[in-house]
């Protein structure tokens, strides 16, 4: 079954320690996201990647950084310097093509909750 | 500015009636897509509908159905014949595809379907 995968559901860290959120979708797409969401809110941009080796900043990228190695995968770092970490993260992707009009796909989430 | 604006931060309706969440969106491009989720307390975002700018007519998918339109920027969701399934959040998204591929959502509606 294709889809996107995120790991860990629920994830724990101590204040001051960076932590990384993975995300690996088999769906062949060439675009990646990663979303923020506070409860009660709306999705947030964190960054987005276009293709491999490449990825954009998005509306609230300090304190995070993402890499994008491989297609398939497009992890996040939440570093130690984020204030305020505790919080939904949704990753998604798409085909990515111009004029594509495909919906976002995503995976099922990590909530991460700072101690 | 806000890209996509969802007003109603909640509503309730009753079982088996019809419900319209409104959404309106701010774009100066002429080609983009605009599309809503549905995400229950589980966390995972649901596909539910897709209006591309150029199409002429609403989208409907089962009892979705989304009044387009253009020229007042809007692209509300009608929901018929409620269930008390469709109680969730539901978000209002925005793809601009010559804007390298960025999504944009709403803050959300939450909708309480009352028995």
């Amino acid at each position: 079954d294709g889809g996107i995968t995120q790991s860990p559901k629920y994830l724990f860290r101590k204040e001051g320690q960076n932590v990384t959120l993975s995300c690996e979708q088999n769906l062949n797409h060439d675009a990646m996201y990663w979303y923020r969401q506070d409860p009660g809110q709306g999705l947030r941009l964190i960054y987005y990647s276009q293709i491999v080796n490449d990825f954009q900043k998005g509306d609230i990228a300090e304190g995070y950084s993402v890499s994008r190695e491989k297609k398939e995968s497009f992890p996040l770092t939440v570093t130690s310097a984020q204030k305020n970490p505790t919080a939904f993260y949704l990753c998604a992707s798409n085909p990515g093509q111009v004029p594509s009009y495909n919906e976002q796909f995503f995976g099922p989430g990590t909530r991460l909750t700072v101690l | 500015a806000q890209k996509i604006t969802q007003t109603q931060p909640g509503m309730f309706v009753q079982e088996k009636e019809a419900v319209t969440l409104d959404c309106t969106y701010d774009t100066s491009d002429q080609s983009y897509g605009l599309f809503w989720y549905k995400q229950p307390s589980s966390g995972e975002m649901i596909f539910l509908i897709y209006q591309g700018s150029y199409d002429e007519q609403n989208a409907t998918e089962g009892r979705y159905s989304l009044n387009f339109q253009k020229a007042r920027k809007s692209a509300n969701l009608v929901i018929s014949a409620s269930q008390l399934g469709d109680s969730a959040m539901y978000f209002c998204a925005m793809r601009e595809p010559y804007n390298f591929n960025k999504f944009y959502f709403g803050s959300g509606t939450k909708l309480n379907v009352k028995p």
